[in-house]
């Protein structure tokens, strides 16, 4: 079964205190896989998308990997406005042959100050 | 350059009361169009997509229904809300399996009292 699993649930971390966060995957002929960042009370915002192992996109203070199983997002020194759910979602193919996204449940990140 | 507009951002609506929910987009045609509904801690749940005007496909059973009377509108009705339909709403777009996977409203928090 197609299965998105995020860790850690929650991080908090101390402003400037580095980390990453998690999302392993099973699905099957991998057609890409997305990061969002979405704030509370508003909808997902598209970060970035992966396509093969081994390929790493960047924005700021966040870097994003792909493996054949997983993807990582780096956190350097993240600042308080960093803070927000951090969701990965990966393609499928329905049984009427339109893709749609399989999510993770998310990230929750809260950086100090 | 593509936007999408939901609305009301927040509705408190007794049970057994209807519900409509309504989602457009602009600057693109034929969109694929998405209801989705996010429980707190759990991942994005797929309600209801559409390909086409009057085309919808729903992935799961449940006191909700969802039309597309026009090419770029989507909208999410109940006829008698339950208390379990409380939770928050989100309209999302894409044009197929793009770069950018989806593109998401604000969202509707729904408080059923």
């Amino acid at each position: 079964e197609d299965q998105v699993t995020q860790s850690p649930e929650a991080l908090r971390l101390q402003e400037g205190e580095s980390s990453s966060l998690n999302c392993s995957y099973t699905v099957s002929g991998l057609r890409g896989l997305f990061w969002y960042r979405q704030d509370p009370g508003k909808g997902p915002e598209f970060l970035f998308t992966l396509y093969s192992a081994g390929e790493e996109k960047e924005k700021e203070r966040l870097k994003a990997t792909l493996t054949k199983k997983e993807s990582f997002l780096h956190i350097t020194a993240p600042k308080p406005e960093d803070s927000a759910t951090y969701l990965c979602a990966v393609p499928y193919l329905d049984m009427d042959s339109n893709y749609q996204l399989i999510w993770g449940a998310g990230t929750k990140l809260i950086i100090k100050p | 350059s593509q936007t999408i507009h939901q609305w009301p951002a927040t509705l408190v609506q007794p049970v057994g009361s209807p519900l409509s929910l309504e989602c457009t987009v602009e600057g693109t045609s034929n969109p694929n169009l998405y209801w989705y509904r996010q429980a707190a801690g759990r991942g994005l749940q797929l309600l209801f997509y559409s390909v086409g005007i009057g085309q919808i496909s729903s992935e799961v059973p449940q006191n909700l229904s969802a039309s597309r009377p026009q090419d770029r509108q989507f909208i999410l009705s109940s006829k008698k809300l339950l208390l379990s339909d409380s939770g928050f709403y989100l309209c999302a777009w894409s044009t197929g399996l793009t770069n950018y996977g989806y593109t998401f409203g604000s969202g509707t928090r729904l408080t059923v009292v």
